[in-house]
């Protein structure tokens, strides 16, 4: 069980915009401007897409981004490309004897 | 160009030990914090362990007493110790690098993966 909660999956057309969220609590997510996002193809290592909620690293696709509220955070990707099918995860700071936590990961399809 | 590359993954036995290792190049070790996370099969990503660039080191409570992360600075390369390992331990393990104030992951390696199995 991860300590924070992604959909299984979500899926949207070429073009389409879609939003994953992740949810913590007050003591990860709700404390601290410390999300980041990872996309992971097959195989592959995981690709930082978004840091501190909302930042995008250089390189990143300003298709992507990031928001907050409360003890939800969220992905939006918009105009979907077929290269964003992937799996993403969240990551939350939780303080100084929990560190980080994760979600699950969510699986997008790109139809 | 940043490039983590871990090895020494493989199937061990339940109460066994095994040390990974990250090789990093693009960037030196000891000046930045160093992660290892791993992935059970099927399953999402799970915070490990971190070591400090001042040489802190801190555990996730599954592992507290058992895993041991280092670093050899001459060899710029990270290592985590496994050791009374479980079936539950089975994971692809990958080391990252955390930059920022406060730290997030940037980087990752493509993992190695620990089977944990009689």
């Amino acid at each position: 069980q991860s300590a924070l909660t992604q959909p299984a999956s979500v899926s949207g057309s070429p073009g389409q915009s879609i939003t994953i969220s992740c949810t913590g609590t007050s003591s990860d997510v709700g404390s601290y401007n410390l999300v980041s996002w990872y996309q992971q193809h097959p195989g592959k290592a995981p690709k930082l897409m978004i840091y501190e909620v909302s930042k995008r690293p250089s390189g990143v696709s300003n298709r992507f981004s990031g928001s907050k509220s409360g003890n939800t955070a969220s992905l939006t990707i918009s105009g979907l490309q077929a290269e964003d099918e992937a799996d993403y995860y969240c990551c939350s700071y939780a303080g100084s004897s929990t560190f980080w936590v994760f979600g699950g990961g969510t699986k997008l399809t790109v139809l | 160009e940043v490039q983590l590359v871990e090895s020494g993954g493989g199937l061990i036995q339940p109460g066994g030990s095994l040390r990974l290792s990250c090789a990093a190049s693009g960037f030196t070790v000891s000046s930045n914090y160093m992660s290892w996370v791993r992935q059970a099969p099927g399953k999402g990503l799970e915070w490990v362990s971190v070591i400090y660039s001042g040489g802190s080191t801190y555990y996730a409570d599954s592992v507290k007493g058992r895993f041991t992360i280092s670093r050899d600075n001459s060899k710029n390369t990270l290592y985590l110790q496994m050791n009374s390992l479980r079936a539950e331990d089975t994971a692809v393990y990958y080391c990252a690098r955390l930059v920022g104030a406060p730290p997030h992951f940037d980087y990752w390696g493509q993992g190695t993966l620990v089977t944990v199995s009689s």
